[in-house]
């Protein structure tokens, strides 16, 4: 996306391991959220923080959101096999949600 | 609720044919998205509606894409006539509050590919 960049691209752990993804944007935003997508599945909603919000958590799932440096970060610890999955962040821009073009995690069993 | 519903699940067509892909969104949902999903451009926001009235449609490629809403429970997207290059994933998403305050629900998605 010209609006957005992740990294890695792609991300391969062990179970058990910790797993963090990383999301720049190039906007002011008032949000940021991110999505998982299994394969053959639609996203699924994980989180969002607001411009407001400098660190959100839920369950294993740890969001932090720097707005000086215009990135954010996902955090997954203790990776499940389950977790195997892609991962996007999502900003609003002039009304329109958009996508980055999201990291491909595999957690091996 | 069922979720976003989404139908055909794969549709295969052959080159200048019309393609419809089809949607019901989760009920009380206000906004209504299509994004289009493929490797080399990843998900691109196509057009999004508001209490059935398309707000952007600026994401549309061409005019052989169009969309419609005729009611807060249906959304098409026509192609015609479709061309290999339309091959993706199309989803439907909705939400229920100002667009970006509150999560998309994505259905599963039509896989379309053209012969």
């Amino acid at each position: 996306s010209q609006q957005g960049e992740e990294d890695p691209q792609a991300l391969s752990i062990q179970e058990g391991e910790n797993a963090t993804m990383n999301c720049s944007y190039k906007t002011s935003i008032n949000n940021l959220q991110w999505y998982r997508q299994n394969s053959g599945r639609g996203l699924v909603h994980l989180i969002l923080i607001r411009s407001n919000e400098r660190e959100k958590h839920s369950g294993r799932l740890r969001v932090t959101l720097d707005t000086s440096k215009k990135s954010s970060s996902l955090l997954i610890t203790a990776s499940r096999a389950a977790d195997t999955a892609s991962y996007f962040c999502a900003f609003l821009i002039y009304d329109k949600v958009i996508f980055g073009p999201g990291t491909s995690l595999s957690v091996i069993p | 609720d069922a979720g976003v519903i989404q139908s055909p699940r794969h549709e295969v067509t052959e080159m200048g044919q019309e393609v419809t892909l089809r949607c019901k969104p989760i009920s009380g949902h206000d906004y209504l998205f299509w994004y289009r999903q493929t490797m080399m451009r990843g998900l691109e926001l196509l057009i999004y509606f508001n209490n059935n009235v398309p707000i952007d449609d600026s994401g549309m490629p061409e005019d052989r894409f169009s969309a419609k809403m005729p009611n807060a429970s249906f959304s098409t997207l026509k192609i015609q006539p479709s061309e290999p290059r339309d091959s993706a994933v199309y989803f439907c998403a909705s939400s229920d509050l100002r667009v970006g305050d509150s999560p998309l629900h994505f259905g599963n998605g039509t896989r379309l590919t053209v012969t």
